[in-house]
């Protein structure tokens, strides 16, 4: 089944130790995502991809970056994760204006 | 700037009972809107999406939703709850030419009690 992938689906990392996050797509859509959700909250968006065009919100960290190698892998890059950024990543692609969810990366922070 | 409310923060229903989540919209016009459900720790599902047209969308697990442009509102409904529809359920909407861009509510938490 064509699909949106995320690796690993749990993460714990040190305070201040980068941690890269992975998704992975087999439905070759142009457009993806990255939201973080904290618990009992909505998804935020933190940036997205049109192809290689990068596209970040006006209020995502610095701490946040991002690479697209290629249409089908994306990945988030903490460079130096804090106790606030403890959240599920979601990961998520798009075509025709409906977005598709992979199952999201929980990270604790130490 | 667009938004979305969800009011109910929590709901509780019987298994068999009908349901309804209310979700309203903020925005100049008409936006696409979306519900999405998420299981604990899960990804989101797309139950069900309006981008025009008829205005009672039919969707997946047999969810449906009506868009009320005088209300600004877009309901989820089910005619008789399952214990396993218990989840957390989104309502979304995205400006047509906005670029893609997903406006989340808070989300309603919902309980089934056998």
């Amino acid at each position: 089944d064509a699909m949106v992938i995320q690796n690993p689906r749990y993460q714990v990392t040190q305070f201040g130790k980068p941690v890269t996050l992975s998704c992975s797509q087999t439905l070759n859509h142009n457009v993806m995502y990255w939201y973080q959700q904290k618990s009992s909250q909505a998804p935020k968006l933190l940036f997205h991809y049109y192809d290689k065009d990068f596209n970040n919100e006006a209020d995502t960290p610095d701490n946040f970056q991002s690479r697209r190698p290629n249409t089908s892998f994306c990945f988030l890059d903490i460079r130096s994760p804090g106790l606030g950024d403890a959240a599920m990543y979601l990961c998520a692609t798009s075509i025709y204006n409906e977005q598709f969810f992979g199952p999201g990366t929980r990270l604790t922070v130490l | 700037a667009q938004s979305v409310t969800q009011p109910d923060i929590h709901i509780t229903v019987s298994e068999g009972a009908s349901l309804e989540l209310r979700c309203n919209y903020s925005y100049g016009a008409t936006p696409y809107l979306f519900w999405y459900v998420q299981s604990p720790g899960q990804g989101l599902q797309l139950l069900l999406k309006y981008f025009s047209g008829d205005t009672l969308v039919q969707g997946i697990k047999g969810f449906e939703a009506e868009f009320k442009r005088s209300q600004s509102s877009f309901n989820l409904r089910k005619p008789s709850v399952h214990w396993s529809d218990a989840a957390e359920y989104f309502c979304a909407v995205d400006a047509p030419g906005g670029g893609n861009k997903l406006t989340f509510g808070t989300g309603t938490q919902l309980k089934v009690e056998l």
